[in-house]
């Protein structure tokens, strides 16, 4: 299947700091990417739809000043975690949209 | 308010015995379901899906059968061996892949395990 890769896999910040998440679709072209988060015992919920070359569509409840997208070409999609706090630890997921949706490994964040 | 629940956390079977695994759902929009398998911390891999207009399709030792009435799916995994072992989600989308506003839905996931 088609890969698509996350960097970095895991990043522990402190509380107020921001950070970013890629998304990369390494075999194919993505126009549109997810953004998931997952935590435990959870299902995976999806914040925000990310078209390239347009701006991100969140989902409901999920603030958009807070977790900013920008997919600036077909192969990569960035979610900015900003003013982290420890309530925003959890794994983040992007998945890019091919013949069917292609995940991520996935990015574990912990917020000190 | 869930769209999609997998009621059952958890599920145990022997290796060689089948592995039945639940889904249900609420929206009637929902058209095309999916399987995914993911073990710990990484993401998802696509197992298999059927659209509503098929009630099985089978891919190896994996089927998926669709009871659109009852709003219920199942993945059937025969033989079940070790390497199965994972979360199971069941996702829902009210398109197909190709289709505009498509996105999906999970459920929480099942565990499955299998001992050898």
């Amino acid at each position: 299947g088609a890969v698509v890769s996350q960097h970095p896999s895991r990043v522990i910040c402190k509380s107020g700091t921001s950070v970013k998440i890629e998304c990369r679709s390494l075999d194919f072209q993505a126009t549109t990417m997810f953004w998931y988060r997952q935590f435990p015992k959870q299902s995976l919920m999806l914040m925000a739809t990310s078209n390239e070359g347009s701006k991100a569509t969140y989902e409901q409840g999920v603030e958009k000043d807070k977790f900013l997208i920008n997919h600036a070409s077909l192969t990569l999609s960035t979610l900015t975690v900003t003013s982290a706090h420890p309530e925003d630890s959890s794994f983040y997921i992007c998945s890019a949209l091919g013949d069917e949706q292609f995940f991520g490994p996935g990015t574990r964040l912990t917020v000190l | 308010d869930q769209q999609v629940k997998q009621n059952s956390p958890s599920l145990s079977v022997q290796e060689g015995r089948i592995s039945i695994l639940n889904c249900d759902y609420t929206n009637s929009m929902f058209d095309y379901f999916l399987w995914y398998k993911k073990y710990p911390a990484e993401g998802p891999t696509f197992l298999i899906s059927i659209s509503s207009i098929k009630d099985k399709n089978e891919d190896g030792r994996f089927t998926v059968f669709l009871n659109k009435s009852a709003k219920h799916l199942s993945l059937h995994i025969v033989p079940s061996q070790p390497g199965d072992s994972a979360v199971y989600f069941c996702a829902a989308s009210e398109v197909e892949s190709g289709g505009s506003n498509y996105k999906l839905t999970f459920g929480k996931g099942t565990l499955l395990t299998v001992n050898p």
